[in-house]
């Protein structure tokens, strides 16, 4: 199965910053990476789809890039809303996998 | 806006079956693919698997041989059956709607989750 290893673990940053987040897979997965942001007690939420596309009401402050084996989810200003943990996850092939999260907290 | 919700035993003993259904509203159970998704502590999110509105199913090999899902079209609902459960079945459940089609394996949305505690 595909190992999906996020970095960093952590990421200690304050509202107005600029956060970039990193998803590394252990074989190419073309295009099929997710983003999910998950805040305590709640279901994860769909961002991102397709490496790079926008879920629907996601604001445009979340933009996402990568192919391959490296992709990265870039949030532009953060928002109070936004301090949360991440996950990303392919779609390549089956076990779909989720990789092991990134939290972002208040500096 | 399609919704999800988690029902079942919070509580399951040690080599039992966890059986938990998860109840679509808002939208059609029919031409979406359905997951189970569970959480952990120390296993993190862990797919477990899907059923389609057919009836197709697919499981993560790590639980194959002891995962059944099914669907009940006239209910909008969907279940899942986890047999001889350790205590490292403890987690919370989610179901959730794939999105299907050229995005399938994308869970775009979700139930709110029930935590299951598999006692010994």
């Amino acid at each position: 199965e595909i190992v999906l290893t996020q970095s960093p673990a952590t990421l200690s940053l304050s509202p107005g910053e600029r956060a970039t987040l990193s998803c590394r897979a252990s074989q190419s997965i073309n295009r099929y990476l997710a983003w999910y942001q998950q805040k305590p007690g709640q279901a994860p939420r769909l961002l991102i789809y397709d490496a790079s596309n926008r879920a629907p009401g996601i604001p445009a402050r979340f933009s996402a890039s990568g192919s391959g084996t490296d992709f990265t989810l870039t949030i532009s200003s953060l928002e109070p809303e936004d301090f949360a943990v991440y996950y990303c996850q392919h779609r390549s092939n089956w076990p779909l996998t989720f990789g092991g999260g990134t939290k972002v907290d208040l500096k | 806006q399609v919704q999800l919700q988690e029902s079942g035993p919070g509580l399951v003993k040690s080599s039992g079956t966890l059986s938990l259904t998860c109840t679509v509203s808002g939208g059609s159970i029919s031409s979406y693919y359905w997951s189970w998704i569970r959480q952990s502590p120390g296993k993190g999110l862990e797919w477990i698997g899907y059923v389609s509105s057919s009836g197709t199913t697919n499981y993560n090999p790590s639980l194959k041989s002891r995962v059944t899902m099914s669907v009940d079209t006239s209910k909008d609902q969907f279940s899942l059956k986890l047999s001889s459960v350790t205590t490292a079945d403890t987690a919370v459940y989610y179901c959730a709607r794939d999105l299907g089609g050229y995005s399938y394996g994308t869970m775009d949305s979700w139930g709110q989750g029930t935590l299951v505690t598999v006692s010994s």
